[in-house]
């Protein structure tokens, strides 16, 4: 079973404070997406990254692919409460499956 | 265009109940999947389905059933409901190589 882990698992910070979440794996992706999901709603696709070393900008929010392939980061520049969430990454390993991460509770206090 | 629609939104049942969780998809995707969410652990795999009429197990199936008899439905069933099967539920489809997209879930607890 390939595991992903994220840290931290819950996060608080003001407004206007940069922030950094990881995803970290032991296996190699073929691919990987972050997800937000809102209280009472599914999770909503931010970003995919393929390729390893791959960098992606949405807005404020930075995702990186690691080189090896086998962990990501999600940056937030300036947090707005309207980040508030929980962030999710979910992994391919080259099948129809999605292993989802453990992931992290952001709290953006105004 | 709805997306992805789930069917009961809250339910409560007894130990030892049984009940069906309905998902239905108007994208006329091929990949259907149920999740379950439980604080601290994301989303668990339950069983999938590759195309209508096939399922296959994912990471927790154990007391779940499933059927994919139309292509745009997804039943999740639960044949004898345990407390540990309190959840929030979530199904999701996707279109070949696309991101899935997921419903807004069920909320399932078992007294």
């Amino acid at each position: 079973t390939q595991l992903l882990e994220q840290s931290p698992q819950f996060l608080s910070i003001q407004e206007g404070e940069n922030l950094t979440v990881y995803c970290n794996s032991s296996s190699v992706f073929s691919s990987l997406q972050w997800y937000r999901q809102e209280p009472g709603e599914g999770p909503v696709l931010l970003v995919t990254v393929v390729t390893g070393g791959e960098v992606k900008k949405l807005k404020r929010l930075t995702f990186q692919f690691g080189d090896a392939r086998k962990d990501s980061s999600l940056h937030i520049t300036a947090a707005q409460p309207g980040d508030t969430g929980l962030y999710l990454c979910a992994g391919n390993f080259g099948n129809e499956k999605l292993t989802f991460g453990t992931g992290t509770r952001l709290t953006i206090i105004p | 265009n709805a997306g992805v629609t789930q069917t009961p939104k809250f339910r409560v049942l007894k130990t030892g109940q049984s009940m069906t969780l309905l998902c239905a998809q108007d994208m006329n995707h091929e990949y259907m999947y149920w999740y379950r969410q439980d604080p601290g652990m994301g989303l668990r795999l339950i069983h999938y389905s590759v195309g209508e009429g096939t399922t296959a197990k994912g990471e927790v199936p154990d007391g779940y059933n499933v059927s994919r008899l139309k292509k745009q439905n997804f039943l999740l069933g639960l044949e004898s409901a345990a407390p540990s099967q309190t959840s929030v539920y979530f199904c999701a489809s996707r279109y070949l190589s696309q991101p899935q997209h997921f419903g807004d879930g069920t909320r399932l607890s078992i007294l």
